[in-house]
């Protein structure tokens, strides 16, 4: 099984920072891996799809980079509205799927 | 526009079955698989499997065979998730989302939590 190890686990940045989050696979998923942001008590939202597309709808300062074993998500001028939890999903062994176990993102 | 509706939350003793829906609109049903995604209280999110609305075919995810069972009703733009043999550890919220091409899901349910306590 391809597992997904998300850092950090939680941040805490201010508004109008760089944030990026990182996801690393256990073994090479070239660029097979979405995006997703959960709001709190909200269902997630799908961002980036196949490590660098942004779905449509999402503002640009949302970002996806990689290929391999090693990706990110970047944010840049973070806003209040960003404050979620992201997850990253692998879907290199279709038809079969792993999430990574997450990253909050808080306001300083 | 895609919505995906889902039945509300639920409560049930261990032991017993409980039968989540999922409604789905502004779509051909039978055009995208469906998937289910886990959430215990706190935690990530759990691929559990889909179900292929044109085939009828499910995949489980390892984690989930036995006790889990993917279905649907196309007559009525549904799919269902019931869960038999219910433990305390199957309190969670569950998700049903579109599928696309097997690689991600692009529209989400809203949810449906299922508390299990005796």
């Amino acid at each position: 099984d391809i597992q997904m190890t998300q850092s950090p686990s939680s941040l805490s940045a201010s508004v109008g920072d760089r944030v990026t989050i990182t996801c690393r696979a256990s073994q090479g998923i070239r660029n097979y891996i979405a995006w997703y942001q959960q709001k709190p008590g909200k269902a997630p939202k799908l961002l980036i799809s196949s490590a660098s597309r942004l779905e449509s709808g999402v503002p640009s300062r949302f970002s996806g980079s990689g290929s391999g074993t090693a990706f990110t998500l970047s944010i840049s001028g973070l806003q209040p509205e960003d404050c979620a939890t992201y997850y990253c999903q692998q879907f290199y062994t279709s038809p079969t799927w792993t999430f990574g176990q997450g990253t909050k993102v808080e306001i300083k | 526009q895609v919505q995906l509706v889902q039945s509300g939350s639920e409560m049930r003793k261990p032991g017993a079955s409980v039968k989540v829906s999922c409604k789905a609109s502004g779509y051909t049903f039978t055009h995208f698989s469906l998937n289910w995604v886990r959430q215990a209280p706190g935690h990530g999110l759990e691929w559990m499997g889909r179900i292929n609305t044109r085939s009828g075919i499910p995949t489980y995810a390892q984690d989930f065979t036995g006790r889990f069972v993917f279905s649907f009703d196309a007559s009525v733009n549904t799919a269902y998730l019931q869960i038999n043999s219910l433990k305390a550890e199957d309190t969670a919220f569950y998700y049903c989302a579109r599928d696309l091409q097997d690689w991600y899901s692009d529209f989400w349910g809203q949810g449906t939590l299922v508390t299990v306590s005796s």
